[in-house]
């Protein structure tokens, strides 16, 4: 079945540093969401990517929809303890159920 | 701003004892989503309602879970009788469509069966 895998698992960054995760999907996606969940709460959306080569920005944050449609990235700049938290990118398969991956936990030290 | 309300936010039980969650989408949602998350996991989906109707419950282990959701608004997870494994934050999201779109969650029931 359709499988959606995250690297890292874990980063540990200075708070002003970059921070990037990566999401791999087995079959090619009709659009990738990114969704991010704060300890002890619940996932909260993001962003969603349908274009292939998709580029989009919030702030400091940057997605991208990769041009075969089957990966995607997160990438934030200038890290604040804000952005604590874990990053799951979740993959649609044209009317299937959404995949989401295990997840990219970010940890900030100030 | 509109919520998913999901209670209770915490159920502790023991093994072969019977629990129900619940499940309050957004007005207006159709979708309805329910979905288990173990620790340092993603969500996993166990069913997914289109108004009243089961759309995908292929991941919900029907041996021991039910799901219903009778007028098409709120929806109740049972699980009878609970196992040790079956430990985990419970997570109800709605959607105002039907695929591809945005899913809004509630803030969850943590279940522990000892």
């Amino acid at each position: 079945g359709q499988q959606v895998m995250q690297i890292p698992q874990y980063q540990h960054v200075q708070e002003g540093e970059d921070f990037t995760t990566y999401c791999n999907s087995s079959t090619t996606l009709s659009n990738i969401q990114w969704y991010k969940q704060r300890p002890g709460g619940h996932p909260v959306f993001l962003i969603q990517l349908v274009k292939s080569g998709e580029v989009k920005k919030q702030k400091r944050l940057t997605f991208q929809f990769g041009e075969a449609k089957k990966n995607s990235s997160l990438h934030i700049t200038a890290t604040q303890t804000t952005d604590v938290g874990t990053y799951f990118c979740a993959g649609d398969k044209y009317g299937n159920k959404l995949v989401f991956g295990a997840g990219t936990i970010l940890r900030v030290k100030s | 701003e509109a919520e998913v309300a999901q209670s209770p936010r915490y159920k502790i039980t023991e093994k072969s004892q019977a629990v129900a969650f619940w499940c309050d989408p957004i007005s207006g949602h159709a979708t309805l989503y329910w979905y288990r998350q173990i620790l340092g996991q993603g969500p996993e989906l166990l069913v997914q309602f289109q108004d009243e109707s089961v759309v995908d419950d292929s991941q919900l282990p029907k041996d021991r879970f039910s799901a219903e959701r009778l007028k098409g608004v709120d929806s109740t997870l049972k699980i009878q009788p609970a196992e040790l494994g079956d430990s985990a934050m419970y997570l109800c999201a709605s959607s105002p469509i039907r695929q591809g779109g945005i899913q809004y969650f509630g803030a969850g029931t943590r279940l522990s069966v000892l």
